[in-house]
């Protein structure tokens, strides 16, 4: 049984450059959040939804950063411009109603130069 | 606001050595506690969960008990191994429907042999 995908496992680009990353939950799970975790600041939640809909974006640093999810298998998390402060790892988790347990992706290390 | 303190790291031991993180917590309402474990390389997996004063979870040789009068929810093994070097994190939610986990910022331990 597939956990949660995300892609691309790593991604390295240049100040100014708009970066999306990609996130396939577990099929049947109906929460998912986006977190950011760096060295300074540990594991911070940016985003989460709930039946595709965005429900607390608190965490979302400042305009730059955008969500989406367009349906219940598929979700992004867009930088544009990215600047070198973004760098860090983003993790996708998923969780189905009522449950407590998030289950989580393997996470994207990016760097911005 | 809410919020999860670990005792920081790294933590080094020598196999079979007893293990305590230390973690304490501010919430209001009832919250639910967790102790995520992070593999190098790899997403935030469960380890263990308490949902009410007093419980305690455990798991693979670990276990916390939800003590409410000290506020805390302290990570212990009574003899680790190598295979436990990782780094493990503290989380609380204040309710099961939607809400988005609150982290510690991660204990590293490294386990020699």
């Amino acid at each position: 049984d597939a956990g949660v995908i995300q892609s691309p496992r790593h991604e390295v680009t240049e100040m100014g450059q708009e970066v999306t990353l990609r996130c396939k939950p577990i099929s049947g799970h109906n929460s998912l959040f986006w977190y950011r975790q760096t060295m300074m600041r540990g594991l911070e939640l940016l985003i989460y939804f709930n039946n595709n809909v965005p429900i607390d974006d608190s965490g979302m640093p400042e305009d730059r950063f955008s969500a989406k999810m367009p349906n219940a298998s598929f979700s992004t998390l867009k930088i544009q411009p990215s600047e070198p402060r973004d760098s860090a790892v983003y993790f996708c988790a998923s969780r189905t109603s009522g449950a407590y347990e998030q289950y989580f992706g393997p996470g994207t290390r990016l760097t911005v130069t | 606001g809410d919020s999860v303190t670990q005792m920081e790291g790294p933590v080094t031991l020598s196999e079979e050595a007893f293990l305590t993180i230390n973690c304490t917590y501010t919430a209001t309402g009832y919250p639910s506690l967790f102790w995520y474990v992070q593999y190098p390389g790899e997403g935030l997996q469960l380890l263990l969960k308490a949902t009410k004063a007093d419980d305690k979870g455990s798991n693979k040789g670990f276990e916390a008990t939800y003590r409410k009068e000290t506020t805390s929810f302290h990570l212990e093994k009574g003899s680790v191994q190598v295979s436990d070097s990782a780094v493990y994190f503290c989380a609380l939610t204040v309710n099961q429907a939607g809400t988005a986990l609150i982290f510690g910022k991660g204990t590293t331990l490294s386990v020699s042999s």
